[in-house]
């Protein structure tokens, strides 16, 4: 079946710094990929939609400047945290449909926690 | 987007039958229901799928009613490592597919 990769699973960061988390798609190709954010015991939120060739389209509340976004191939989108705080310490997670798939599949998670 | 109200919790033990219902009242005519299962720590994974009718696979049987307003996901025989939560997301399948709105899900503890 259709494979997401998530790097890193876990990352702990200073606060102001900033972290890239990268989501491949291994086996196919996404012209989409929406990244997902989760805190302890809630749901996931959608963040953004990472749109291939082009920029990012951000749900209402999430900061483009502080979340960057880049989707610069068919299989991979990046999400940067820039200058972390401990509030954004949280599960990020990543998602892309394969083509003529209904179904997302979902890459195993970013844990990251700013001191 | 499809709002879903599920149990926020259900408890059950090993070698039981789990159903699991969803509601979903507003469900658009190319909606799809889609239930996925998610551990501590990790992303969710896909269970099962459907449109109308009833479905199964080899790890669930989804019944959705003729009105398609709920669906029922059925947990044959559960095992401990069954203890998941458990997400219903309508959506269209279309490109915007990924942009669903997760609820709360249903936190399934299976005891032994």
């Amino acid at each position: 079946g259709a494979v997401v990769s998530q790097h890193p699973s876990w990352v702990i960061c200073k606060s102001g710094t900033s972290v890239k988390i990268e989501c491949r798609s291994l086996d196919f190709q996404a012209t989409t990929m929406f990244w997902y954010r989760q805190f302890p015991k809630q749901s996931l939120m959608l963040m953004a939609t990472s749109n291939e060739g082009s920029k990012a389209t951000y749900e209402q509340g999430v900061e483009k400047d502080k979340f960057l976004i880049n989707h610069a191939s068919l299989t991979l989108s990046t999400l940067t945290v820039t200058s972390a705080h401990p509030e954004d310490s949280s599960f990020y997670i990543c998602t892309g449909r394969p083509p003529g798939a209904n179904v997302l599949t979902f890459g195993a998670g970013s844990r990251l926690t700013v001191l | 987007l499809a709002k879903t109200t599920q149990p926020i919790s259900m408890d059950s033990y090993e070698g039981q039958e789990v159903n699991i219902t969803c509601s979903h009242n507003n469900i658009a005519t190319n909606d799809y229901i889609t239930w996925y299962q998610q551990f501590p720590s990790q992303g969710p994974r896909f269970i099962i799928q459907g449109y109308k009718t009833k479905v199964t696979n080899e790890v669930a049987s989804l019944f959705i009613p003729a009105d398609r307003k709920s669906s029922t996901l059925s947990l044959p025989r559960v095992s401990l490592s069954d203890t998941a939560v458990y997400y219903c997301l309508v959506g269209d399948g279309g490109t915007s597919y990924g942009k669903l709105t997760f609820g709360q899900g249903t936190i399934l503890t299976v005891h032994p």
